[in-house]
């Protein structure tokens, strides 16, 4: 299958600080990534879809002004945490996708950030 | 709403049977499923996707798909202890949009 990195793998930081977290698809071009969080326990939930060159779409609810994404080439997308606080802390990841509705979204490892 | 419901498990069976999961969706505009297998504390990782109507075989694995039921199935064959994990379905929505919608998973132990 392709292969998504994503770095750091885990980051603990203090709040009221930001971190960015980076997406790479290594073997394909992704005409989308998207980033998804997920608490413990719980479901993937969908935070933003994300295109090359355009804005991300951020699902209901998620804060478009805390969470920024920038898609800055077909192999790179990344994810700052603005102003973190410890309700931030979770599972993020990000999933890369290449834009035939017919082929699957392929999983970076994740990033487990930790908000002190 | 755009909805895909797995069975929330937990799923126990002993190793060599057979595991069988199941999921339904309600968007009929879905045009391809896909399952993950999900680790604790690891991110997805793909074991089948699946768009045409019928069976689709990849090793001990078999998704199914009924487009008419609304209803995507995976058998995995001679259950192996390292087969315990949690079961994603997901479901590309349709109406040209690219998300998958996820179910909540179901869990699945198998017992040595």
């Amino acid at each position: 299958g392709a292969v998504v990195s994503q770095h750091p793998s885990w980051v603990i930081c203090k709040s009221g600080t930001s971190v960015k977290i980076e997406c790479r698809s290594l073997d394909f071009q992704a005409t989308t990534m998207f980033w998804y969080r997920q608490f413990p326990k719980q479901s993937l939930m969908l935070m933003a879809t994300s295109n090359e060159g355009s804005k991300a779409t951020y699902e209901q609810g998620v804060e478009k002004d805390k969470f920024l994404i920038n898609h800055a080439s077909l192999t790179l997308s990344t994810l700052t945490v603005t102003s973190a606080h410890p309700e931030d802390s979770s599972f993020y990841i990000c999933s890369a996708f290449w834009g035939n509705p017919g082929t699957a979204e392929y999983f970076g490892p994740g990033t487990r950030l930790t908000v002190t | 709403q755009k909805e895909v419901e797995q069975n929330s498990g937990p799923l126990s069976v002993p190793e060599g049977a057979i595991a069988s999961l199941n999921c339904t969706y309600s968007d009929r505009g879905s045009q391809s499923f896909f399952w993950y297998r999900q680790y604790s504390g690891k991110s997805p990782e793909l074991i089948m996707f699946i768009y045409s109507n019928g069976d689709k075989e990849d090793g001990r694995f078999t998704a199914q798909l009924n487009k008419a039921s609304q209803y995507v199935s995976l058998l995995i064959r001679d259950s192996q202890p390292s087969d315990s994990a949690t079961y994603l379905c997901a479901g590309r929505v349709g109406g040209g949009s690219e998300k998958l919608v996820f179910g909540k998973g179901t869990k699945l132990t198998v017992n040595p």
